[in-house]
């Protein structure tokens, strides 16, 4: 039983173009939203969140969109860049007291 | 510098030999767990701990051990490594007085033959 899913495998944009990543999740108690950004050969570093009191967060040209009524979060990259392509992780946790539960990943390509 | 230590970075080893992944945080933080990540499933949990002395399974615990006996330490323990154990492992830190946002080591990729 997937709690968070991210239903896109992978994503190709050009370069200077919006990167959309989406996320759905399936338990109303989360309250904490997470993403994370993974390198080949590396470990997965944050890149941003949101509290689930809020319905946007920002941060320089990542934005973070949560819609609570339709479980939903988006992560928008304005604009996309080369070093952004990467494999980005959507987390949720339901309270500070809590685990984190990831979703699949999607695979971002930024073409030239 | 704040981080997560993973050792080793690489392993090859055969079915049944045990093995032990460190995993050290200079954080203090309360909450540590280990991940593996495999092609098409994602992050998937295997342990984790709230604290000194406190371990709980993840998703995934199926054949791996973890202790924590110093806040700064969780060692990941296959006792008999199979070869569906071959995955790229992480382990993570975070504060529970904050709440947010893990702290990821580097990984241990490990293969077993």
């Amino acid at each position: 039983d997937q709690q968070v899913k991210q239903n896109s495998p992978s994503l190709s944009v050009q370069e200077g173009r919006i990167s959309i990543l989406n996320c759905d999740y399936t338990n109303s108690m989360f309250d904490y939203f997470l993403w994370y950004k993974k390198y080949p050969a590396e470990g997965p570093t944050f890149l941003i969140s949101i509290s689930s009191i809020k319905d946007k967060n920002e941060d320089g040209r990542f934005t973070v969109f949560l819609n609570k009524s339709a479980k939903h979060l988006s992560l928008h990259i304005v604009p996309s860049q080369p070093g952004d392509s990467a494999v980005y992780f959507c987390a949720a946790r339901p309270n500070r007291d809590d685990k984190i539960i990831f979703g699949k990943g999607t695979r971002l390509h930024i073409l030239p | 510098e704040a981080q997560v230590t993973q050792n080793p970075r690489y392993l090859i080893t055969v079915t049944g030999k045990k093995l032990t992944v460190t995993c050290s945080q200079n954080m203090n933080h309360e909450y540590m767990s280990w991940y593996r990540q495999d092609p098409g499933l994602g992050l998937r949990q295997i342990y984790y701990s709230m604290n000194v002395e406190v371990t709980d399974k993840g998703d995934v615990p199926e054949g791996y051990k973890v202790s924590r006996k110093e806040k700064r330490n969780f060692p990941l323990i296959l006792e008999s490594p199979s070869p569906n154990q071959t995955s790229l492992y992480f382990c993570a830190s975070s504060s529970l007085q904050t709440g947010t946002e893990a702290f990821f080591g580097q990984g241990t990729r490990l293969t077993v033959v």
